[in-house]
């Protein structure tokens, strides 16, 4: 069964660092989505990624995140220079983007720690 | 702003003993109810979607009901491996993108 994957599992990382989360999503998928959940807490939208270009965004997805899918099948969440605060797990997910099939398959997720 | 409230928070169960999780959604035009099941350390994985009052769906043990304001989450007769936080998420909505809100889940324990 098709499945979404994210590398690495576990980054650790200084504040300050620039940090790049790898995801593979599901290949006849169109829509591409990161979240993220802070430990004990609520999983939270960052982006949605459609044709190439960000479609919608949360506020916590400020200039010092980026996304960019750069060949046909990667999808990478960039972190310029992490705080204290991005310490969380974070999951990519996608989707079809045919109607009435909304559903997001999430990956395993990437645990950030930033020291 | 699209708000989503799951309770209870935890919930113990003994093994074979029914119970209903709730999800009550306050969002400007519901595109899709989700439910989802979490285990630690790892990603959602999707259960169910709902779409409109009235609709049910159903998977082994687990039954997922909506109305207009509320979902339940139906579990028959659990098993220790329905162990799991059970998380629900709304999409609102929108022009574009297909954002999910998600409430916090509900922490299951089913013991033998």
């Amino acid at each position: 069964e098709p499945e979404v994957t994210q590398t690495p599992s576990h980054q650790v990382t200084q504040m300050g660092q620039e940090v790049i989360l790898r995801c593979v999503p599901i290949s006849n998928h169109l829509y591409f989505y990161w979240y993220r959940q802070i430990l004990g807490q609520k999983v939270e939208f960052l982006v949605s990624f459609y044709n190439n270009e960000i479609s919608e965004k949360s506020e916590i997805f400020d200039d010092q995140f980026s996304v960019e899918r750069p060949d046909g099948s990667n999808f990478t969440l960039k972190i310029r220079s992490t705080k204290l605060e991005d310490s969380a797990m974070y999951f990519c997910a996608s989707s079809t983007g045919a109607v009435y099939s909304y559903e997001q398959y999430f990956g395993p997720g990437t645990r950030l720690t930033v020291t | 702003e699209d708000q989503v409230t799951q309770s209870p928070e935890a919930l113990r169960l003994q093994e074979g003993e029914s119970s209903s999780l709730n999800c009550s959604y306050t969002v400007s035009g519901l595109r899709g109810l989700f439910w989802y099941r979490q285990d630690p350390g790892k990603g959602p994985e999707f259960l169910f979607t709902l779409y409109s009052a009235g609709e049910e769906k159903e998977k082994e043990r687990l039954k997922a009901t909506l109305t207009k304001k509320e979902s339940f989450l139906h579990i028959t007769a659990p098993k220790p491996e329905d162990s799991a936080t059970y998380l629900c998420a709304v999409r609102a909505f929108m022009e574009y993108g297909n954002k999910l809100v998600f409430g916090a889940g509900t922490i299951l324990r089913v013991k033998s």
